[in-house]
């Protein structure tokens, strides 16, 4: 058990439809990572959140967007969905805001979306 | 641009003998290194990690080399183990930077 919590599990929906993926950290971690893995791929960065501010951007769309709250968990907030948006979606936390040896990022199970 | 490479898709061992796991990058400001293995229905976890400072970082069983000059990293399983079936996935970080970026994965599978 790696200490992040990802809910739901699983999340069936249909197109142009609007989700939220909640991330709980470990206890003490500060920052909060998201991903998607599409099928055979591997995981892509979307956004970082440290402390309750955006950290960083990857590749996520404008559909997409993400907050992290005072008690630190974070949400990932898909909207407009498309069939091309079923994937696995990670959080990761990590006890700081850079990289490198201290700050290893430590993955939940993820969710699951399938949109029909 | 698929900045970090897992050649093989999968790999079949097995039990008592060696793995090792490919991971090819192109990103020259890369300079930190790690190996994460997920089982089905669980997210990725940590396995080991190296530094670009170093060459080889060994962890029981595991040990990561690092090729600096042909921008090449591989992860040696010894030895495997049934319950080293998994996938494997290679990342990488520029220092200071928040986001790892990952290979495709390599699906390990270790035959009694």
């Amino acid at each position: 058990d790696s200490g992040v919590t990802q809910t739901p599990k699983h999340l069936i929906t249909a197109t142009g439809q609007r989700v939220t993926l909640r991330c709980s950290p470990r206890s003490g971690d500060l920052s909060v990572y998201w991903y998607q893995q599409s099928l055979d791929q591997g995981l892509q960065f979307l956004i970082q959140y440290y402390n309750g501010e955006e950290r960083a951007k990857g590749n996520i769309l404008e559909r997409f967007s993400a907050q992290q709250f005072p008690d630190l968990h974070s949400e990932l907030n898909l909207s407009s969905l498309e069939l091309g948006d079923s994937a696995l979606y990670f959080c990761a936390s990590s006890p700081r805001g850079g990289g490198g040896a201290k700050n290893i990022q430590y993955f939940g199970a993820g969710t699951r979306l399938s949109v029909l | 641009d698929q900045q970090v490479k897992q050649n093989s898709p999968s790999l079949s061992v097995q039990e008592g003998r060696i793995s090792i796991l490919n991971c090819d990058y192109t990103n020259s400001m890369f300079d930190y290194f790690l190996w994460y293995k997920k089982y089905p229905a669980e997210g990725p976890t940590f396995l080991i990690s190296i530094s670009s400072i170093k060459d080889k970082n060994e962890d029981g069983r595991f040990t990561v080399f690092l090729n600096k000059s042909a921008k090449h990293l591989s992860l040696h399983i010894v030895p495997s183990q049934p319950g080293d079936s998994a996938v494997y996935f290679c990342a990488a970080s520029v220092s200071g930077a928040q986001k790892l970026v990952f290979g495709q994965g390599t699906r390990l599978t270790i035959n009694p």
